[in-house]
């Protein structure tokens, strides 16, 4: 079974641009969670969507979005970029809805750079 | 404020020997606890998990222990290999998909 795959790989944008990450989640999984990671915070969640709806949301500004299609494939769009913005960018998906909690399993990322 | 704690920054081992990584937790509403395995320039690798109604998991040479009344897990590695080199992330649910990570413990294990 393919794991999950995130397009582009790396990623460079000047401050105030916009950018869209992609995300094709493992056959059968219907949840996507998105999360980013900073050496001074960490790996923070920032949403996760299951069946094209947003089931639950981190603390980041609206500047953040994304969505879920129907064949469960996610993107996640940063407009106005800040410097602050660069990270390495996680998707994460799993089987979800069966009633006890399913473990996530994760792309290699999108390393994205704001200059 | 973390709510999942990892207070060891780095932790060096001899191979053979047992790696014992720690985590601390704040919210009582946690009731899953998972661990991850991170190499550079790679996305995070589902290692173990355990559920609040157990106190111990075991998966071949990984084994993680569970003290709710302290709030604490720790996972066990056991003989620790060269391969095993990683950061390692402790990460809890409150059953919802949002994970809430520790900030990482590097481990070496040298041959």
């Amino acid at each position: 079974k393919a794991g999950v795959t995130q397009t582009p790989r790396y990623l460079i944008k000047t401050r105030g641009q916009q950018v869209t990450l992609s995300c094709s989640p493992i056959s059968g999984h219907r949840s996507v969670s998105w999360y980013q990671q900073t050496p001074g915070q960490g790996l923070q969640f920032l949403f996760e969507y299951f069946s094209e709806t947003q089931r639950n949301k981190g603390n980041f500004p609206g500047r953040f979005s994304g969505r879920q299609f129907s064949n469960s494939r996610s993107e996640m769009n940063v407009s106005t970029l800040e410097l602050g913005d660069s990270a390495l960018y996680l998707c994460a998906s799993s089987f979800s809805g069966s009633g006890s909690y399913n473990e996530q399993f994760f792309g290699p990322g999108t390393r994205l750079t704001v200059l | 404020d973390q709510q999942v704690k990892q207070n060891s920054p780095s932790l060096s081992v001899q191979e053979g020997r047992i790696s014992i990584l720690n985590c601390d937790y704040t919210n009582s509403m946690f009731d899953y606890f998972l661990w991850y395995k991170k190499y550079p320039a790679e996305g995070p690798t589902f290692l173990i998990s355990i559920s609040s109604i157990k106190d111990k998991n075991e998966d071949g040479r990984f084994t993680v222990f569970l003290n709710k009344s302290a709030k604490h897990l720790s996972l066990h590695i056991v003989p620790s290999q060269p391969g095993d080199s990683a950061v390692y992330f402790c990460a809890a649910s409150d059953g919802s998909e949002k994970l809430v990570f520790g900030k990482g413990t590097k481990l070496t294990v040298n041959p």
